[in-house]
């Protein structure tokens, strides 16, 4: 089976703080994703990962950036973090299929609920 | 750009009625479909998966029905039970977008005994 796993279920951070979220998968995945989950917006993609040292930014990366230096690790940093940063972060990883691209499922992990307070 | 549009929620059903939750897409390419849930206190496990048109996604007692003619992939279950209580995530992804997925934004489903 596939495992995801994300360094701390829950964080609680004040405003300001550099926050550090890590992602691991076990599967030798090519890509990883960082997302945010809200209420009401559903998951929204914060910056993703197709190769080591490689990132791209999703639909959301303003005050956030990250890191791939291994292949199975993906990590979230918030430089300074702040009150509207409170949400739950959910990493996902994915194989890709050359010719295929477009259908491969993506794996998640427990997620991260983050405070800052 | 591609998008999902889902119902509305939350639903609250009781056990063994019939469940439908609906899903409708905007996509430049061709896209693959997916239905996500998510527990409570857990992340999102794959539910089902269509990639073409009229492909029949199912897994649990729950199917959906990839129909490009309508652009939806609608979720449904002939009898739900307590323990499908969650939030369900319809989503894509195509060609066109590597390998990021659009999500839909979420239906909670509770189904009281």
């Amino acid at each position: 089976d596939v495992k995801v796993t994300q360094s701390s279920r829950y964080l609680v951070k004040r405003t300001g703080e550099k926050v550090f979220l890590e992602c691991v998968q076990d599967m030798d995945h090519e890509n990883m994703f960082w997302y945010r989950q809200d209420p009401g917006l559903g998951l929204r993609l914060i910056y993703f990962s197709y190769d080591v040292k490689m990132k791209e930014k999703g639909d959301i990366p303003e005050g956030y950036s990250v890191s791939r230096e291994k292949k199975e690790r993906f990590s979230l940093i918030l430089e300074s973090a702040s009150t509207n940063q409170t949400s739950m972060y959910l990493c996902a990883s994915s194989i890709t299929a050359p010719g295929l691209a477009g259908w491969d499922e993506q794996f998640f992990g427990p997620g991260t609920r983050l405070t800052v307070l | 750009g591609d998008s999902v549009t889902q119902m509305e929620g939350p639903v609250t059903l009781s056990e063994e009625a019939f469940l439908t939750i609906n899903c409708t897409y905007t996509a430049t390419g061709y896209p693959s479909l997916f239905w996500y849930v998510q527990y409570p206190g857990e992340g999102l496990q794959l539910l089902l998966k269509a990639t073409k048109a009229d492909d029949k996604g199912s897994n649990k007692g729950f199917e959906a029905t990839y129909r490009k003619e309508t652009t939806s992939f609608h979720l449904e279950k002939g009898s739900v039970q307590v323990s499908d209580s969650a939030v369900y995530f319809c989503a894509l992804s195509t060609i066109d977008t590597g390998n990021q997925f659009y999500f839909g934004t979420g239906t909670s489903l509770t189904v009281i005994p």
